[in-house]
């Protein structure tokens, strides 16, 4: 069955770059949802998207920005790194009519030098 | 979303059964049971989720006690790849946004 895909699997950046990570959902799934996990630490929400709509935020911050497009794949700005923002960032889908089960990609490995 | 509490650490012999316990006492009527697993960096996966019913499928049984204030994950002959943190979440499953709050959730290690 087909699963979540994010790319890039890895990236390395500097500090004050930017960087996109983007997501593509399960295919007919309306809902995508962005999650940071840092070094030993357990994922933390970040965003969701609902129907291109946002539909949730957490703690990201005013640095990051997200979208859903009307394909559904979602994209994940992010600028002025700093090394904090080194971690795992995973991307999750759902169908909404249908429990709302998230579903992970592998996550894009976000490394800021 | 209700908070749970899990062990933080359990040992399973290969080829045994894990039973993976969770408290959810102030978990709310419309609130479901969910459980992921997350091996070593690779993205969290769905095990299993239920509501007030004991539930199985191909990967795990989920008890829920009557009361709903605790369940068990049971992995019937737990291998050496059930090696992983298994998190259990309470959720309402309508809420338009529908986040995940992971807590500490329970390293398993699974010893041949």
């Amino acid at each position: 069955a087909a699963g979540v895909i994010q790319s890039p699997r890895h990236l390395i950046k500097e500090k004050r770059e930017t960087a996109t990570l983007k997501c593509y959902p399960i295919p007919r799934h309306d809902t995508v949802y962005w999650y940071q996990q840092g070094p030993g630490q357990d994922p933390q929400f970040l965003i969701s998207f609902y129907e291109k709509m946002q539909s949730d935020k957490g703690s990201i911050p005013d640095r990051f920005s997200a979208q859903q497009f009307s394909d559904y794949h979602s994209e994940l700005n992010m600028s002025s790194l700093e090394l904090g923002d080194s971690a795992l960032y995973f991307c999750a889908s759902s169908l909404r009519n249908s429990g709302r089960t998230q579903y992970f990609g592998p996550g894009t490995r976000l490394l800021v030098l | 979303d209700a908070k749970t509490t899990q062990p933080p650490s359990m040992d399973c012999a290969e080829g045994r059964a894990a039973n993976l316990p969770c408290n959810h006492s102030t978990i709310s009527g419309n609130e479901y049971v969910y459980w992921y697993r997350q091996i070593h960096s690779q993205g969290p996966q769905y095990i299993i989720h239920g509501l007030k019913n004991n539930e199985t499928n191909e990967m795990a049984s989920l008890i829920i006690t009557e009361d709903r204030k605790s369940s068990t994950l049971i992995l019937p002959h737990a291998t050496l790849r059930d090696t992983a943190v298994y998190y259990c979440i309470v959720r309402v499953t309508y809420n338009q946004g529908g986040k995940l709050i992971f807590g500490q959730g329970t390293e398993l290690s699974v010893k041949p």
